[in-house]
């Protein structure tokens, strides 16, 4: 079951300008997890915010949470050709104790140098 | 991927054999997660262990086998019974929070 769905699927941009990426979930959450997975590669996580956060930053990442509207965004900053790679969201389930993340399908993103 | 090691990186075998992933970790995590991934899709849980000795069925379970003998490994078995077997396969652990680490995954091939 899918919990947490990307907006894009796929995004394309040029070297320095932002990249936007939104999650959209069902149910309630402890927290919500944006992860990173290059061509072919495992995935590397990049930031985890709390259901009592609204904002976060990592670097050039920034990374906001509503949960009213349970959704959250992704901004990455500055873009890199390096930053091409798929953003994936991940979720937990509040009432399910300790159960096991929930990936959504990702966005494809492509920053052309 | 760090302290999770998958092999192999390729594998390629005929439909109807089983055939079985391995995942190595040496995190101390107790907590280790088998995925399959489909072109431009996203990850879908096969199997789970919070604990040595113990495992549970995630969403896609069927056509699959684990064992948990060792902390440190978790192998997947895919059988013939999976219909569909070729894809990347992914493997995770989590320590104690809830984030996840991720091994370099193995891409099977069946034909």
């Amino acid at each position: 079951s899918q919990q947490g769905e990307e907006d894009p699927q796929a995004l394309s941009i040029q070297e320095g300008e932002n990249a936007t990426m939104n999650c959209s979930y069902k149910t309630s959450i402890n927290n919500l997890q944006w992860y990173r997975q290059n061509s072919g590669r495992g995935l590397v996580h990049l930031i985890l915010i709390r259901s009592n956060e609204r904002e976060k930053h990592s670097g050039r990442l920034r990374v906001t949470l509503d949960t009213s509207k349970k959704s959250s965004s992704l901004l990455i900053t500055a873009s890199r050709a390096a930053d091409t790679a798929s953003y994936f969201c991940a979720t937990d389930r509040f009432y399910s104790g300790n159960t096991p993340l929930v990936f959504g399908k990702g966005t494809r993103l492509s920053v052309i140098a | 991927d760090g302290g999770i090691t998958q092999s192999p990186k390729y594998l390629f075998r005929k439909e109807g054999q089983n055939v079985t992933l391995s995942c190595e970790q040496n995190l101390n995590h107790d907590a280790m997660y088998w995925y399959r991934q489909d072109p431009g899709q996203g990850l879908r849980l096969i199997y789970y262990s919070q604990i040595v000795n113990d495992f549970q069925k995630g969403d896609i379970a069927e056509g699959y086998s684990v064992s948990r003998e060792k902390k440190e490994s978790f192998p997947l078995t895919v059988t013939s019974a999976q219909k569909n077997p070729t894809a990347f396969y992914l493997c995770a652990t989590e320590g104690q929070g809830t984030q996840q680490y991720f091994g370099p995954g193995t891409r099977l091939t069946v034909t």
